[in-house]
């Protein structure tokens, strides 16, 4: 079975700090990888994934995250947090489920952003 | 702009009384989800649905059903509501089954039983 663990329930930094959110995957395939954004009250909206080809993915709102395949490691960054990042992240990982590919979440880490 | 609707966004219904939440997408994609979120907890696939066949995960309440009448319309239908199933439903869809497919989520339903 695949897996992600995201490490730290919640994650504060000050407005302009670095950002980092960290997800493990476990997979004895090679893993399809998505980071998730949601708004409160909202539903979740992909930031970024990674399907194999290059290592460091970019994606929206200034995210960016790296696959290191020796550290099984797909973790989020951003290099100056801003005060509309707050919100909670969830890392996924695609896996197979009797010939089809269902995303797994991880627990999620909540953004928390200060002035 | 196409997109994943879902109706009410907002729903409070009564221990044991039948409750059912929708889903419409113009995105014209294959598979449809529906997922339960609690609190500060990841989403948990409930069903999905490939075109009509429907796929029901093991551990799904018998109390929950779910309709795809076409490919537009998902429904989830809950029973007899028990106090356990307040959260935040999550309609979700993708193009099809292929690893890299990414979904598109609605805004959610938050159910309140009282």
């Amino acid at each position: 079975a695949q897996s992600v663990t995201q490490l730290g329930s919640h994650v504060s930094v000050s407005e302009g700090a670095l950002v980092l959110l960290r997800c493990n995957y476990s997979s004895s395939v090679p893993p399809y990888l998505f980071w998730y954004v949601q708004y409160p009250n909202q539903g979740l909206q992909l930031l970024l994934k990674y399907t194999s080809a290059a290592t460091l993915v970019k994606g929206i709102n200034g995210f960016e995250a790296e696959f290191k395949k020796s550290e099984t490691s797909f973790h989020l960054t951003k290099p100056s947090a801003h005060m509309s990042d707050a919100a909670e992240y969830f890392c996924a990982v695609s896996a197979a489920s009797g010939g089809s590919y269902i995303p797994t979440f991880g627990r999620g880490t909540s953004l928390i952003v200060h002035p | 702009d196409a997109m994943v609707i879902q109706n009410p966004r907002y729903q409070v219904t009564q221990f044991g009384k039948p409750v059912t939440l929708s889903c419409s997408q113009t995105l014209n994609h294959n598979v449809m989800y529906w997922y339960q979120q609690k609190s500060s907890q990841a989403p948990k696939l409930l069903f999905h649905y490939y075109d009509k066949d429907f796929n029901n995960e093991a551990d799904t309440p018998d109390n929950f059903q779910s309709r795809r009448p076409n490919t537009s319309f998902c429904f989830l239908d809950i029973r007899s509501p028990g106090l356990g199933d307040a959260a935040m439903y999550l309609c979700a869809t993708s193009r099809d089954f292929n690893r890299a497919s990414e979904q598109y989520f609605g805004p959610g339903t938050r159910l309140t039983v009282t």
